[in-house]
C-alpha cells in the first residue's frame, strides 16, 4: 500500500525567506510523487511532479522538489517566499499504473507574512 | 483550452436527499476521477471513468455513484445523503488516466453542504 506524510499542518514563514515544506512517502514500487497547490475556493493545481527522471525536479513559481530514495521524501522548498504563496499545499502519490488513484497527504497550510 | 468544468459550485441539501455533481473535462481528456475533500479526512479517492466504464473505485459505500457518458463528460450521484457527505467533490480529469505521466488537471469543486 502507498501512503503519505505531510510533516507540520501549518508552516508560517516571513515574506523573502526559505519555504521548506516535507513530505515522506511509503511505497512498495517505485513512486510517482506530485505536489499541488489549491488557493481558497478553488480546486488543486499541479506544482511538479517526479516521475523517475531527474531526481531535482523544477516547477512552478519558483518551487522545487527533490526525490530522496534512500529517505522516502520528496520535500518541496522555494528559496525566497511571496505573500501570493500562501496556500495550502499537498504532496501525493502514485502507482503511475493506468487506473491508479492518487493518494495525497493530509496538507500544509503555509502562512506568509511581510 | 477551457479548464475542467464542475457544476453547481455550491449547493445546500438536507439528509435524505440525492445530489448529482457534473464534470466536464478537458476537451481529449478520456479519464475522469473523483475526489471527496473533507478537514478531517483530507483528500480521497472515489472512482475513476474511463471509455465510459468505471476503472477504479475507493472505499465509499454503494450510495456513492458515478457515470461517464460518451463525450467523456462525468457525473456523480450520492443517494440518501447524511450530514458527513459535507464536503467539496473535486473532479479531475487526464488524457489516459493513471495518475503518473498523465498529469491530473482538477475543477474548482463543487462545495455540498447537508443539512
Amino acid at each position: 500500500a502507498q501512503s503519505v506524510t505531510q510533516l507540520g499542518s501549518h508552516v508560517s514563514v516571513s515574506e523573502g525567506a526559505l519555504v521548506l515544506l516535507r513530505c515522506n512517502y511509503s511505497s512498495s514500487v517505485p513512486p510517482y510523487l506530485f505536489w499541488y497547490v489549491q488557493y481558497p475556493n478553488q480546486g488543486l493545481q499541479l506544482l511538479l511532479k517526479y516521475t523517475s527522471a531527474a531526481t531535482l525536479v523544477k516547477g512552478i513559481n519558483g518551487f522545487e522538489a527533490e526525490f530522496k530514495k534512500s529517505e522516502t521524501s520528496f520535500h518541496l522548498t522555494k528559496p525566497s517566499a511571496h505573500m501570493s504563496d500562501a496556500a495550502e499545499y499537498f504532496c501525493a502519490v502514485s502507482r503511475g499504473q493506468a487506473g491508479t488513484a492518487l493518494i495525497f497527504g493530509k496538507g500544509t497550510t503555509l502562512s506568509v507574512s511581510s | 483550452k477551457a479548464g475542467v468544468t464542475q457544476t453547481p459550485r455550491y449547493l445546500i441539501k438536507t439528509r435524505g436527499q440525492q445530489v448529482t455533481l457534473s464534470c466536464s473535462p478537458i476537451s481529449g481528456h478520456r479519464s475522469v476521477s473523483w475526489y471527496q475533500q473533507t478537514p478531517g479526512q483530507g483528500l480521497q479517492f472515489l472512482f475513476e471513468y474511463f471509455s465510459e466504464t468505471q476503472r477504479n473505485k475507493g472505499n465509499f459505500p454503494g450510495r456513492f455513484s458515478g457515470r461517464q457518458f460518451s463525450n467523456s463528460r462525468s457525473e456523480m450521484n450520492v443517494s440518501t445523503l447524511e450530514l458527513g457527505d459535507s464536503a467539496l467533490y473535486l473532479c479531475a480529469s487526464s488524457l489516459e488516466g493513471g495518475a503518473g505521466a498523465n498529469v491530473l488537471t482538477f475543477g474548482a469543486g463543487s462545495r455540498l453542504t447537508v443539512l
